[in-house]
């Protein structure tokens, strides 16, 4: 049973326009959701957060919003920049005790200059 | 610099040899977790640990075992590797409620 969902597989852009990545979840136990950004060849790398109590988090270019309603969040990049090319992963954690961090399949996001 | 450092950063092995990556953190971080990445899957946790001599399995950990003698070290041992194991391996570690840390990857091949 998949938990967190990126029900999209990738997603194209041109350069200078905003770019909308989509997870949805099904565990109301999560009470932060993270963002990481990957390369090819290199480890994840943390870009933004939300906690379950907050509805937006922005910093700088890339803010997350969170529908705790609808169980979904949301990662917008404005401007995107051919730099951005990367698989975004969306990610969760659990409640309580539980800090281990639940991820989607990915969204691969080109950016075309 | 703070960092995750895994090793090897390639592995060809065959079934049935013993192997062990290493992952080692200078952050001073109590939960370090082992996940592995594999196409259209994403990345699923194998094992984690909540702070040295306490671990646990994750959601996929059979044909894995790990230790956690020291906060800063963690690794992750194939006892008899498949290649069903071949696989795209990353150690992470953060403190208990911030965001992980990720190493650069193992890429593991087992034939």
């Amino acid at each position: 049973d998949q938990q967190v969902k990126q029900n999209s597989p990738s997603l194209s852009v041109q350069e200078g326009r905003i770019s909308i990545l989509n997870c949805d979840y099904t565990n109301s136990m999560f009470d932060y959701f993270l963002w990481y950004k990957k390369y090819p060849a290199e480890g994840p790398t943390f870009l933004i957060s939300i906690s379950s109590i907050k509805d937006k988090n922005e910093d700088g270019r890339f803010t997350v919003f969170l529908n705790k309603s609808a169980k979904h969040l949301s990662l917008h990049i404005v401007p995107s920049q051919p730099g951005d090319s990367a698989v975004y992963f969306c990610a969760a954690r659990g409640g309580g005790s539980n800090y281990k961090l639940t991820f989607g399949k990915g969204t691969l996001l080109t950016v075309n200059p | 610099e703070a960092q995750v450092t895994q090793n090897p950063r390639y592995l060809i092995t065959v079934t049935g040899k013993k192997l062990t990556v290493t992952c080692s953190q200078n952050m001073n971080h109590e939960y370090m977790s082992w996940y592995r990445q594999d196409p259209g899957l994403g990345l699923r946790q194998i094992y984690y640990s909540m702070n040295v001599e306490v671990t646990d399995k994750g959601d996929v950990p059979e044909g894995y075992k790990v230790s956690r003698k020291e906060k800063r070290n963690f690794p992750l041992i194939l006892e008899s590797p498949s290649p069903n194991q071949t696989s795209l391996y990353f150690c992470a570690s953060s403190r208990m409620n911030t965001e992980a840390f990720f190493g650069q990857g193992t890429r593991l091949t087992v034939v």
